[in-house]
């Protein structure tokens, strides 16, 4: 599975939209961008996934680049409660593969009042 | 509630003990994860089992085992504890043997804390 590299932190305002980025310049072609958060201590929940097209679901927007090499997790409307560790991971789904998800250091966001 | 049931939810042993942590799956799913997650070295696979068999080791030491029982509820056991295991320990599950999506959910995790 490929690298991926993350900011430490962010900050953003509560109400505003906080963008993270992520950069996996090394992504093969059948490799997804997984992204999930971690709220103080609890367990890893998912957000979103995607290969190449932009994605939306009802908690945010996965954007990816053309070249895949890297993407950002929009989170439209930040509340105070979604400070949390945001973590990119990519990987490739398929039958010879693990369910294993490979954890990096995560994006620690802050949203601030 | 993820339907992912960790037991216990708090741990204090002393080192050189063993423990037993528990995890039941959501229901229908036939994979469960262990992850390890200590302050120096974030979040980390320790095994994967899919309906009974390993499926996939991460950097599990050898002084930690995991089974699945036939009920799919797995253990995690770690034995001849050190200050070092001190750590969160979180349980996953899927449906099949792969992360994707929504259908890969990890529960609230076992606070282990050796003194």
């Amino acid at each position: 599975d490929a690298k991926t590299t993350q900011p430490p932190s962010m900050d953003c305002a509560e109400g505003r939209a906080a963008n993270l980025p992520c950069n996996h310049s090394t992504i093969s072609g059948n490799e997804y961008v997984y992204w999930y958060r971690q709220i103080h201590s609890q367990g890893p929940q998912y957000i979103i996934h995607g290969l190449k097209n932009n994605e939306t679901n009802e908690m945010a927007s996965l954007i990816i680049t053309e070249d895949r090499k890297s993407s950002t997790l929009i989170l439209p409307h930040a509340t105070l409660r979604d400070t949390a560790v945001y973590y990119c991971i990519v990987r490739v789904d398929s039958s010879s593969n693990t369910g294993k998800l490979i954890f990096g250091q995560g994006t620690t966001l802050q949203v601030k009042p | 509630d993820s339907g992912v049931t960790q037991t216990p939810k708090h741990l204090i042993t002393a080192t050189g003990q063993r423990v037993t942590l528990r995890c039941s799956p959501r229901s229908g799913d036939l994979s469960v994860y262990w992850y390890q997650q200590s302050l120096d070295q974030g979040l980390q696979f320790l095994i994967q089992y899919y309906n009974g068999e390993e499926r996939a080791k991460g950097n599990i030491l050898e002084r930690f085992s995991a089974q699945q029982f036939p009920d799919l509820h797995s253990e995690l056991n770690l034995s001849s504890l050190e200050l070092g295991d001190s750590a969160l320990y979180f349980c996953a599950s899927s449906v099949g043997t792969l992360a994707t999506g929504t259908g890969y959910t990890f529960g609230s995790g076992t606070r282990l804390t050796v003194v």
